[in-house]
């Protein structure tokens, strides 16, 4: 029972870089969601996607661009890396009857 | 806009006490609120949640939480304490009727460390 699988878990990137990181979900969820995470400020919504073909930004989407390739995919893109996108970035999905939201396990991301 | 508060960056308590930890929210709507676990460079658990009906909602591992509305309230509570316990827990909510149509949104605290000790 894989719930929500991320990759890669971790990566180190150098400024100006391009790099995406791929979720994938296997309960069905309509919705998906990219958030990072920081010390001292909990988790950000990055970007959300309520259904397959449709994605909308949240909190802090500048730097970032989403795909919602299919149902089960939702991958988040790095166009040209800087040191503020250090952070552990964080896939969830959510089912349209529910209102639970489940996590993935974690990327962490280093920009140096 | 949506918002939680987590006012305690972290908690000690004593093995076998009761433990609690805060959680304050804002909403313009009804709220759906929940807690979240985070061990060690794992990812978010879920604990329980508050929809609709008893303000005593009991989730997860013996933990509960009690929604209070007049106080804008979701504290995290447990009887006794384990020193597995100890991780970062996070409170969110979700505005189901927000005029800014946040319903499909989940803010979350910004977290606090509860250190379980013997």
């Amino acid at each position: 029972n894989a719930g929500v699988t991320q990759t890669p878990k971790f990566q180190v990137l150098k400024t100006g870089q391009s790099m995406t990181l791929q979720c994938a979900q296997d309960m069905n969820h309509n919705s998906m969601y990219w958030y990072r995470q920081d010390p001292g400020m909990g988790l950000r919504l990055i970007y959300y996607s309520a259904s397959e073909g449709t994605t909308d930004k949240g909190e802090v989407p500048n730097g970032y661009n989403v795909s919602r390739l299919n149902k089960r995919e939702f991958s988040l893109r790095l166009e040209s890396a800087a040191p503020s996108q250090t952070s552990v970035y964080f896939c969830a999905s959510r089912g349209s009857s529910g209102n639970t939201i489940y996590f993935g396990e974690g990327s962490w991301l280093t920009v140096v | 806009a949506q918002s939680v508060a987590q006012p305690e960056d972290q908690v000690n308590v004593a093995e076998g006490n009761p433990l609690t930890v805060k959680c304050t929210y804002s909403v313009s709507g009804n709220p759906y609120l929940f807690w979240y676990v985070q061990y060690p460079n794992r990812g978010l658990q879920f604990l329980l949640k508050y929809i609709t009906g008893d303000n005593l909602v009991k989730g997860s591992y013996g933990f509960e939480a009690e929604f209070n509305k007049s106080q804008t309230s979701f504290h995290l509570k447990k009887p006794s304490a384990l020193v597995s316990d100890s991780a970062l827990y996070f409170c969110a909510v979700r505005d189901i009727g927000g005029v800014t149509g946040g319903g499909n949104k989940l803010t979350f605290g910004t977290g606090t460390q509860l250190k379980v000790e013997l």
